[in-house]
């Protein structure tokens, strides 16, 4: 059983388009973060969230505690948000950090 | 300032033989975590160091163990070595707790066990 589930797994994507990351999760979290890793392996934390939303530049986050969902938005998608997205919570209880598999980002111009 | 540094980058290793992998994390950081990625597995949370004291572990065999120094710095130990230790080992440091925290990762240490 995965306690962080992410949708979708690959998505392919026009320059300029809308996209959200969906991440959902079965445990009680401190927190959730969206990570990036580009090719090479490098991880970059985009966001860290308890409520509410977040928003950076063209990324927006957001994150419902009630329903243990969080989503992810790239507005004006580019060919450089091409790159995996992680979902990752850190659990209220036995103090554990589990990971979503990640979604694959591809964007073409 | 410095972002956080790893070494060795690429590490080449034989079954049974042990590894030791270190971390530096950013200047003023008192947490260390340590993570191994695979592609089967993904990223797994391996343990976190602060302030000298491991403060989590995730579900990994006793081989894996670590430390954290008075500086902050960490090193991960990994002893006889199996081919499923294969990965890219990532350490992340933050000022605060890693889980409540923003995460600066370093740029990993790539094991291959032959």
């Amino acid at each position: 059983k995965n306690e962080v589930e992410q949708s979708p797994q690959n998505l392919t994507a026009q320059e300029g388009e809308f996209i959200t990351i969906n991440c959902s999760y079965s445990v009680g979290i401190s927190a959730l973060h969206w990570l990036q890793q580009h090719p090479g392996g490098g991880i970059v934390s985009l966001f860290m969230l308890s409520s509410g939303k977040k928003k950076h530049g063209r990324l927006i986050a957001t994150i419902n505690i009630q329903e243990k969902h969080s989503s992810l938005h790239i507005t004006a998608s580019h060919p450089r948000d091409s790159a995996v997205y992680i979902c990752a919570v850190g659990s209220n209880t036995g103090n554990q950090f589990y990971f979503g598999t990640g979604t694959s980002l591809t964007v073409i111009p | 300032k410095a972002g956080v540094t790893q070494t060795p980058r690429y590490l080449i290793k034989t079954r049974g033989q042990q590894v030791t992998l270190s971390c530096s994390p950013i200047s003023g950081h008192r947490s260390v975590s340590w993570y191994q990625q695979t592609p089967g597995q993904g990223l797994q949370f391996l343990f976190e160091y602060f302030s000298e004291t491991q403060r989590n572990k995730g579900n990994f065999p006793g081989r894996f163990s670590g430390r954290q120094f008075s500086n902050s710095r960490s090193e991960m130990n990994v002893s006889t070595l199996e081919l499923g230790d294969s990965a890219l080992y990532l350490c992340a440091s933050s000022l605060a707790r890693g889980r409540t925290d923003t995460q600066y990762f370093g740029p990993g240490t790539r094991l291959t066990v032959l």
